[in-house]
């Protein structure tokens, strides 16, 4: 079946570096874009980022351009996030979810990233 | 990139209908059926329930439809069951090739 695995979260300072994973199974992962999605604690959901199948094309929210790059390695089925320039706002559970026809069909289960000094 | 509007919360009893309101602008909901709506029931990730505009995955119960007027998306939740107390989001595709969601709605079952 579909399973999406994130991994990479933790605590980081302001201003530091971190990226996040996410594993692909269960699909022909080179065939479908893909989404990061957060959730602040408590609060509701916000599209971060998009990348087409084949790496081609990214959209960014305007809370993360310039900081946040989406990547992957279809080799690997992997998805990346690296996020640089970290804020206490970008504190947040962050999910992957699989691109079907502009909506998000599978989704992971997060991971945390919490930006504190 | 502002959030679609939804209702903070509504709550009915079980067996009733309850109707959640999705309101964006013409560069978004008014512009696309590229709308979806998930559920999250508290702890767990987003489920797709509805997409574009009123179509459902195989496996969500036809209590759950939506429909679309204008700038403004709907999801109806009829029959209303204990399960389906959970946070719900819209979701559209818009004309920057972004994606917004919904402010979410928290839906209690009396």
């Amino acid at each position: 079946q579909v399973q999406l695995v994130e991994s990479g979260g933790g605590v980081v300072q302001p201003g530091r570096s971190l990226r996040l994973s996410c594993a692909a199974s269960g699909f022909s992962f080179s065939s479908f874009a893909m989404h990061w999605v957060r959730q602040a604690p408590g609060k509701g959901l916000e599209w971060v980022a998009f990348i087409s199948y084949d790496g081609s094309n990214k959209y960014y929210a305007d809370s993360v351009k310039g900081r946040f790059t989406i990547s992957r390695d279809n080799s690997r089925n992997t998805l990346y996030l690296q996020m640089n320039s970290l804020r206490a706002e970008d504190t947040a559970v962050y999910y992957c979810a699989r691109d079907w026809r502009k909506h998000f069909d599978c989704w992971g289960q997060g991971t945390v990233v919490t930006v504190s000094s | 990139q502002s959030a679609l509007t939804q209702p903070p919360s509504v709550s009915e009893s079980p067996g009733q209908s309850v109707t959640i309101s999705c309101t964006g602008t013409s560069s978004d909901v008014g512009s696309y059926n590229r709308v979806s709506w998930y559920q999250q029931p508290p702890g767990t990730a987003p489920k797709l329930i509805i997409f574009e505009v009123s179509d459902r995955p195989s496996g969500v119960p036809d209590r759950f439809s939506g429909s679309k007027s204008g700038n403004t998306a709907s999801l109806t939740i009829s029959g209303l069951q204990a399960e389906d107390e959970a946070d719900y989001y819209c979701s559209s595709y818009t004309s920057s090739s972004t994606y917004v969601f919904g402010t979410g709605t928290k839906v209690t079952v009396l």
